[in-house]
């Protein structure tokens, strides 16, 4: 079965520094995408970022990009030039698509609550 | 990507009672989903909605306690039925994107008393 793990439940960073959030996972599949979502107190789910694993590039996303280590299994998430804004709950997702399946089912791990100090 | 209206936004219901949220989307999309949030847990997978067929529920969830309606490509609904205090959540659907992404609505956030 799949899981993804984050280690950190709450982290702090000064305004204007840069942060980042871990996440591992576990699978047996080769072809799945990573996500990272971003939950602020308003509880909207966001979608940060996005990464297929079959793309040994990076993805990137403005301020936000991820450093992403297949064999390792681990799914980073860099903010840089942290904002007031970022102050959220992050959440890091896996998804294995099932062709021709029913479904395309979105694994969360527990998340990281970010809070970026002033 | 969708913009995604739920209703109620929030309600305080008695045990024993259901509730009917409704998942409402700008867009055509083939498949929908409904999550469960627990106060300060993370998101759980409650089924998958698709236009045209019977909701697929995740282990652990049940078509008499959640059932879930799909009459068109853009609306769908989820009734927590016989309500108790373990229910209160906050319940989100979503939309699948074009990328295997997916978008998600502002959520209901449900208290059981």
């Amino acid at each position: 079965a799949q899981t993804v793990t984050q280690s950190q439940p709450e982290m702090s960073v000064q305004e204007a520094e840069t942060v980042t959030l871990s996440c591992t996972y576990d699978t047996s599949e080769s072809n799945y995408y990573l996500f990272w979502y971003k939950q602020p107190p308003s509880r909207q789910m966001i979608l940060v970022i996005r990464q297929e694993a079959y793309k040994q590039q990076n993805a990137t996303e403005n301020r936000f990009s991820v450093n992403f280590q297949k064999a390792a299994k681990s799914f980073s998430l860099k903010i840089s030039d942290s904002q007031l804004g970022d102050t959220a709950m992050y959440f890091c997702a896996f998804m294995n698509p099932l062709y021709g399946g029913a479904t395309n089912k979105l694994i969360f791990g527990t998340g990281t609550l970010l809070a970026v100090q002033p | 990507s969708a913009v995604i209206s739920q209703k109620p936004s929030r309600d305080i219901c008695q045990r024993g009672t259901s509730l009917t949220i409704q998942c409402q989307v700008d867009s055509q999309v083939t498949m929908m989903f409904w999550y469960r949030q627990q106060p300060g847990q993370s998101l759980t997978l409650i089924a998958t909605a698709n236009q045209g067929s019977e909701a697929t529920y995740e282990s652990g969830f049940v078509i008499d306690k959640f059932p879930i309606s799909r009459p068109n490509l853009t609306f769908s609904t989820l009734t927590v039925s016989n309500m108790s205090p373990e229910d209160s959540s906050i319940y989100l659907c979503s939309v699948a994107g074009s990328s295997y992404e997916q978008y998600f609505g502002p959520g209901t956030r449900l208290t059981v008393t």
